[in-house]
């Protein structure tokens, strides 16, 4: 099966603090995604990545920036986060074949 | 820029009906996407949809695509409490098959 681990369930953090979320998928999937999802609004596309060092930005990219260094992991950054960053982050990965996505369970931000 | 509607955003259904959810997407794509979220819960992918015709069943959900019509549909049979969840539609940009956009979801409650 499919592994998509991110790595803190819930996290509180103060506003201006640096925020790292990162996740990690067992599959050897090219693409891999980050999403925050907002009661109301849906799933909104932060950052992708296709491919090791290469990312591409979402529809909503302000105020975050991503890296990967290696294939396996994606990390989402909020440089100096903000109370409108309280969200639940989702990462999934995919095979470039299918594109179908693979979650994982979730981080719950909240920013005070 | 790809758009994804769902309709009806909220349904409420008996027992043992039939209902159909309507996905439209806005631009050129052959790629679609079903999944169903639990609250509390990350999305587990229900369907992979990946040409014109394409349409695939599991259990009382049947998933269809029609890629000239832009449109999807999920259409439940004789529903059961155990189908109550949210379920979205997502589509891969035909520009780049790496981005995929979620409709808003469809909360979905059966009841006795």
């Amino acid at each position: 099966d499919v592994k998509v681990t991110q790595s803190s369930r819930y996290l509180v953090k103060r506003t201006g603090e640096k925020v790292f979320l990162e996740c990690v998928q067992d599959m050897d999937h090219e693409n891999m995604f980050w999403y925050r999802q907002d009661p109301g609004l849906g799933l909104r596309l932060i950052y992708f990545s296709y491919d090791v060092k290469m990312k591409e930005k979402g529809d909503i990219p302000e105020g975050y920036s991503v890296s990967r260094e290696k294939k396996e992991r994606f990390s989402l950054i909020l440089e100096s986060a903000s109370t409108n960053q309280t969200s639940m982050y989702l990462c999934a990965s995919s095979f470039y074949a299918t594109g179908e996505l693979f979650f994982g369970e979730g981080s719950r931000l909240t920013v005070l | 820029e790809l758009k994804v509607e769902q309709n009806p955003l909220f349904l409420s259904m008996q027992e043992g009906k039939n209902y159909t959810i309507y996905c439209n997407y806005s631009t050129t794509s052959d790629r679609l996407y079903w999944y169903r979220q639990d609250p509390g819960k990350s999305l587990e992918s229900l369907f992979v949809l990946l040409s014109n015709g394409a349409v695939k069943q599991e259990g009382r959900l049947m998933a269809s695509l029609d890629t000239k019509a832009r449109l999807s549909t999920l259409h439940i049979t004789a529903a059961v409490h155990d189908l109550s969840a949210t379920y979205f539609c997502a589509v891969a940009a035909k520009t780049s098959y790496d981005k995929v956009i979620f409709g808003p979801g469809t909360s979905l409650s059966v009841i006795p």
